[in-house]
């Protein structure tokens, strides 16, 4: 299994509030990905980066930021949560962002946030 | 506009007995397509790929078929095991785009 980690796995926050959530990856890949799972929608890219400090925006962006100082670390914050982002957060890890049958996007194992 | 779609949601088979998934795809420049597999309480994990210059990919149990001229591509599981219960996504990629374009999902049920 690839070395992806979550942190937080779980968090209830209230509306209007701050929340970061982190991904780390022991692969040193170059790629990392943010996802949000709805019931209806499938896996939805919200922000993904191609290398430190270098990110881009994907179909959901809005309401989120990311970052990445480190090639290790991928930041996901919601600035102030709303309802609406209530949702299980996946990050995933690519080597070269293409694809085959050898290099793929890898998941980690999520964060449930429910924003009350 | 959902790019690829998966129409059932759900899918029941008995073990021993052949899973078919199905996945739809409007874009005609999609030229990568994924199967994952999500368990509960579990990040997606990668099952099997085709490239759209290919019809068919097998790996063991599964199986890929691609059909370009109608944009659908199946899944095929034989025999399906109780363990092959799962949260199975399409994805695709391509065109002016390197980034994954997910279907819905469709829950399998493989019943003992």
């Amino acid at each position: 299994d690839a070395g992806i980690t979550q942190s937080p796995r779980h968090k209830v926050t209230e509306t209007g509030t701050p929340v970061t959530l982190r991904c780390h990856q022991t692969e040193n890949h170059r790629y990392m990905y943010w996802y949000r799972q709805d019931p209806g929608h499938g896996l939805r890219l919200i922000h993904y980066s191609y290398g430190v400090k270098d990110t881009d925006k994907g179909e959901v962006s809005d309401g989120y930021s990311v970052s990445r100082s480190k090639t290790e670390d991928f930041l996901l914050t919601l600035e102030s949560a709303t309802s609406s982002q209530t949702s299980v957060y996946f990050c995933a890890i690519s080597g070269t962002g293409g694809y085959s049958s050898t290099d793929t996007q890898y998941f980690g194992p999520g964060t449930r946030l429910t924003v009350l | 506009d959902q790019q690829v779609k998966q129409n059932s949601p759900s899918l029941s088979v008995q073990e021993g007995r052949i899973s078919i998934l199905n996945c739809d795809y409007t874009n005609s420049m999609f030229d990568y397509f994924l199967w994952y597999k999500k368990y509960p309480a579990e990040g997606p994990t990668f099952l099997i790929s085709i490239s759209s210059i290919k019809d068919k990919n097998e790996d063991g149990r599964f199986t890929v078929f691609l059909n370009k001229s109608a944009k659908h591509l199946s899944l095929h599981i034989v025999p399906s095991q109780p363990g092959d219960s799962a949260v199975y996504f399409c994805a695709a990629t391509g065109g002016a785009t390197n980034k994954l374009i997910f279907g819905t999902g469709t829950l399998l049920a493989v019943q003992p």
